[in-house]
């Protein structure tokens, strides 16, 4: 079957940094999604890779190992705004997207 | 604002109530997506339309019923519904088209349906 793997939940300071893991195994790999959703709100996008390495935007960073099948998401210098649900999905052969249930991040002052 | 609008936001229905939910995307795509979410777990891909052809129906009950009149409209006709269906229902919209190796998908706020 297919799988999506990530934690449920991480605590974070504001202004550190934090990782957030995402591990798959899927029917065929099309790209690696990165969304973030804040409570009540609908999800949207933060990065996208189908090559291996990292993909840097503003604050945020996205890293891709296809042969291990792993994928994070690094924040830095965290803000009080980053507290949200972050949500990695996965393009299969069909370019479906196969979704983890997300982790949600709680950032403490 | 993704540029994808639903209503109503929340609905609160008996098991014998009709409703349905509607999707708008004003970006021009192609394709259109209906998703549940609940609590703690995976976002579930119920229906999705291409160019107005169903491509997709992930083992949804009959009791959900969609209905894509254009590309830029898409509804979820709800009959008979039963309380684990208590969740909140995702509209999205692609580019779409033929298969593509970028999919990035916009998504609406969402309806929070309750189902005594």
């Amino acid at each position: 079957g297919q799988n999506i793997d990530q934690p449920t939940e991480m605590t974070a300071t504001e202004g550190a940094i934090v990782q957030i893991n995402c591990t798959y195994q899927t029917s065929g790999f099309n790209g690696l999604f990165w969304y973030q959703q804040h409570a009540g709100e609908a999800p949207t996008f933060l990065s996208y890779n189908v090559l291996d390495g990292l993909e840097e935007k503003g604050r945020f960073s996205s890293f891709l190992s296809r042969s291990k099948g792993y994928s994070y998401l690094l924040l830095k210098e965290l803000q009080m705004k980053d507290s949200a649900s972050y949500l990695c999905a996965v393009a299969d052969s069909n370019y479906q997207l196969i979704w983890g249930a997300g982790t949600k991040l709680i950032i403490k002052p | 604002e993704t540029g994808v609008t639903q209503t109503p936001r929340h609905l609160v229905m008996g098991m014998t109530n009709k409703k349905s939910l509607k999707c708008e995307q004003h970006l021009g795509h192609n394709a259109m997506y209906w998703y549940k979410q609940s609590a703690k777990k995976p976002l579930e891909l119920m229906f999705v339309y291409n160019f107005k052809e169903q491509t997709e129906n992930n083992s949804v009950p009959s009791r959900f019923s969609p209905e894509c009149p254009n590309s830029s409209h898409l509804f979820l006709h709800l009959h008979t519904l039963q309380p684990e269906d208590s969740a909140l229902y995702l509209c999205a919209s692609s580019q779409g088209g033929l298969l593509s190796s970028y999919n990035e998908q916009f998504f609406g706020p969402g309806t929070r349906l309750t189902v005594l």
